[in-house]
């Protein structure tokens, strides 16, 4: 299985350029989730999707967008982005139960110079 | 509004040594507890978990956790390190107010030394 995949692993890109981050599951997982993950700042919820249908803004929304596709996908988007979006990207899902854990993906390191 | 602190940055533990990681939280519901380690550029991957029940749970490569309500704690814990279990390790908290959210700590490096 392959789990929580996130494309792509890097990107590079230059202040004001758009982008969108795509993560897609195959575990019929009905949450999905976007962190970021910055050194001393752990990892930050972004955007949560308790179903489909359904977009939260969790902890740091600003400078982003969501997208749930359909129950499998889960992208994020950035507009216009900004050196302070410089950072690794997660991606994570989990059955709805509040009692299970969350399963991730290997991660999106980008870079906005 | 959930929350969960990690306050070392660092631990460094000998090799054979026991380990303690420590982990508070604040939740306005019921806490669900959970541990993640994380390996250089790999994706977090799931430890152990408390839901309700035995306050000591056992979980993968020997990690154990005591859940201490009174002190809103959930240290996670290794009788005899190894220095494989050098990684960043994270705790992580939901609550039945928001049962979707996951909220994370800052993150704890350990560093076993030979």
């Amino acid at each position: 299985n392959a789990g929580v995949t996130q494309t792509p692993k890097f990107q590079v890109l230059k202040t004001g350029q758009s982008m969108t981050l795509q993560c897609a599951q195959d575990m019929n997982h009905n949450s999905m989730y976007w962190y970021r993950q910055d050194p001393g700042m752990g990892l930050r919820l972004i955007y949560y999707s308790a179903s489909e249908g359904t977009t939260d803004k969790g902890e740091v929304p600003n400078g982003y967008n969501v997208s749930r596709l359909n129950k499998r996908e889960f992208s994020l988007r950035l507009e216009s982005a900004a050196p302070s979006q410089t950072s690794v990207y997660f991606c994570a899902s989990s059955i709805s139960s509040i009692t299970t854990e969350a399963f991730f993906g290997q991660g999106t390191r980008l870079t906005v110079v | 509004a959930q929350s969960v602190a990690q306050p070392e940055d660092q631990v460094n533990v000998a090799e054979g040594n026991p380990l303690t990681v420590k982990c508070t939280y604040s939740v306005s519901g019921n806490p669900y507890l959970f541990w993640y380690v994380q390996y250089p550029n790999r994706g977090l991957q799931f430890l152990l978990k408390y839901i309700t029940g035995d306050n000591l749970v056992k979980g993968s490569y020997g990690f154990e956790a005591e859940f201490n309500k009174s002190q809103t704690s959930f240290h996670l814990k290794k009788p005899s390190a190894l220095v494989s279990d050098s990684a960043l390790y994270f705790c992580a908290v939901r609550d039945d107010s928001s049962a979707s959210k996951i909220i994370f700590g800052s993150g704890t490096r350990l560093s076993i030394r030979p």
